[in-house]
């Protein structure tokens, strides 16, 4: 079946533009978190939703980041006023219900703040 | 608060020899314990997970990881080395109660040489 999928792959911007990055997990997974890659801080959480409940924002960086999904699928990581070190691989990952189950992961996102 | 650690940024193996990366996690409870590989420009993919039942845990393509409570370790090996083998390789650690997101380590890169 589909895996879990994230657009755009690569996305250049300026400084001080805002991005959205988009993911689509796996159809009927009700769990979804967000990491970030990067050279300086290797893999880190940014934030997980878990079907209706309040997300775990507990890992977002500062209050530039946010996220959202929507009907319980599709999920946008905005990051708004971007920074130089806001250069990254956003990841998604989705797993299939409220356990702590194997997370399958995206391809990932490159940002790149020029 | 869970933590790993992988000892060695870059192994370097010969092609048929032993592969052997370390993780050692810390956490007042025994976590659950997973490998994830990555190859270049690709998200993560699994190769095991420790949940408590069997301390040896086999993966895919050949890997296994022991769980040593005792030494507080989830050692990943493979007896011998295929060319295919080399990516990064990151440990993670889950806690069985709280945040639910994965904390990693700072990652292995495996190189095999022919």
């Amino acid at each position: 079946g589909a895996g879990v999928s994230q657009s755009p792959s690569n996305k250049v911007t300026e400084k001080g533009k805002d991005v959205e990055l988009r993911c689509d997990p796996i159809s009927g997974h009700t769990a979804l978190y967000w990491y970030r890659q990067s050279l300086g801080q290797g893999l880190e959480f940014l934030i997980y939703f878990q079907g209706n409940s309040a997300p775990d924002k507990s890992g977002l960086p500062s209050d530039r980041f946010s996220a959202e999904r929507t009907g319980g699928s599709v999920s946008t990581l905005t990051i708004q006023r971007t920074q130089q070190e806001d250069s990254a691989v956003y990841l998604c990952a989705s797993t299939p219900n409220q356990g702590r189950d194997t997370q399958y992961f995206g391809p990932g996102t490159r940002l790149t703040v020029l | 608060a869970q933590s790993v650690t992988q000892l060695g940024s870059h192994v370097s193996v010969s092609e048929g020899a032993l592969v052997l990366l370390r993780c050692n996690y810390s956490s007042s409870v025994p976590p659950y314990l997973f490998w994830y590989v990555q190859y270049p420009n690709q998200g993560l993919q699994l190769l095991l997970k420790y949940t408590s039942a069997a301390t040896l845990v086999k993966g895919i393509n050949g890997f296994e990881a022991e769980f040593k409570k005792s030494e507080t370790s989830f050692h990943l090996t493979k007896p011998s080395a295929h060319m295919s083998d080399a990516a990064e390789y990151f440990c993670a650690v889950s806690g069985r109660t709280g945040r639910r997101a994965l904390t990693f380590g700072s990652g292995t890169r495996l190189q095999v040489q022919p």
